[in-house]
């Protein structure tokens, strides 16, 4: 069983509206990741949140929002989207901090239609 | 650069046989670690292994085996007795250790394993 959840699973949406994907992990994670993901292409990684403060993010478009409100939880606001954005959205966590393996743990992910 | 191949775009066996999907890397790091993910249709990649650079040990998880070999920069994954089960794409990711003390996946382009009846 995934200790990582995603919702939805599925959304379609057009390009004027507003939409929030959410994610959770219960595994007691200090970093979690955003990461987007094309047909038969690996995923690309938009954002790491480190200890609940943006660590990374990889010169993607301010249309994507990510929010951290704690350390379980992981947001990404969708807004004015563009059809190339439809793609699978991951999120993932791991450990953090000196002496830790950093393997990532995979969330379901949400498939993203935009029209 | 670090870098990661996945030589083979995509393997086709049939059910039972042996498959070794390949994997050789490229770092300058003398401290990193290699990943192998599994992820099948339903789209959620899946962990199935860590090796540190320190550790050359082959491991066996059952009919999942790893060789990792520093001297040819190869960390190779082989399934025993396939099943159509095995059926998904297998990615192949290397970590980097940026300044932040954050580590990012370098991903391979992945090997779509099809295992037929």
């Amino acid at each position: 069983d995934t200790e990582v959840t995603q919702t939805p699973k599925h959304l379609v949406m057009g390009m004027t509206n507003k939409k929030s994907l959410k994610c959770e992990q219960h595994m007691g994670h200090r970093a979690m990741y955003w990461y987007k993901q094309k047909a038969k292409k690996p995923p690309e990684l938009m954002f790491v949140y480190s200890y609940e403060k943006l660590s990374i993010n990889e010169s993607v478009p301010s249309r994507f929002s990510p929010e951290c409100p704690n350390s379980s939880l992981l947001n990404l606001h969708l807004h004015a989207l563009q059809p190339e954005d439809s793609a699978l959205y991951l999120c993932a966590s791991s450990q953090q901090g000196p002496g830790t393996s950093y393997e990532q743990y995979f969330g379901p992910g949400t498939r993203l239609t935009v029209t | 650069a670090q870098k990661v191949t996945q030589a083979q775009t995509e393997i086709s066996v049939v059910e039972k046989e042996d498959v070794t999907l390949d994997c050789v890397y490229e770092t300058r790091d003398t401290t990193y670690y290699l990943f192998w993910y599994k992820q099948p249709p339903s789209g959620e990649l899946v962990f199935l292994i860590r090796r540190n650079s320190f550790d050359e040990q082959n491991e066996i998880s059952g009919r999942y085996s790893w060789n990792f070999q520093k001297s040819t920069s190869s960390f190779n994954f082989t399934i025993t007795a396939s099943q159509v089960v095995d059926s998904a794409v297998y990615f192949c990711a290397l970590s980097e250790v940026n300044a932040g003390n954050n580590r990012k996946l370098i991903w391979g382009l992945g090997t779509s394993l099809a295992v037929n009846p």
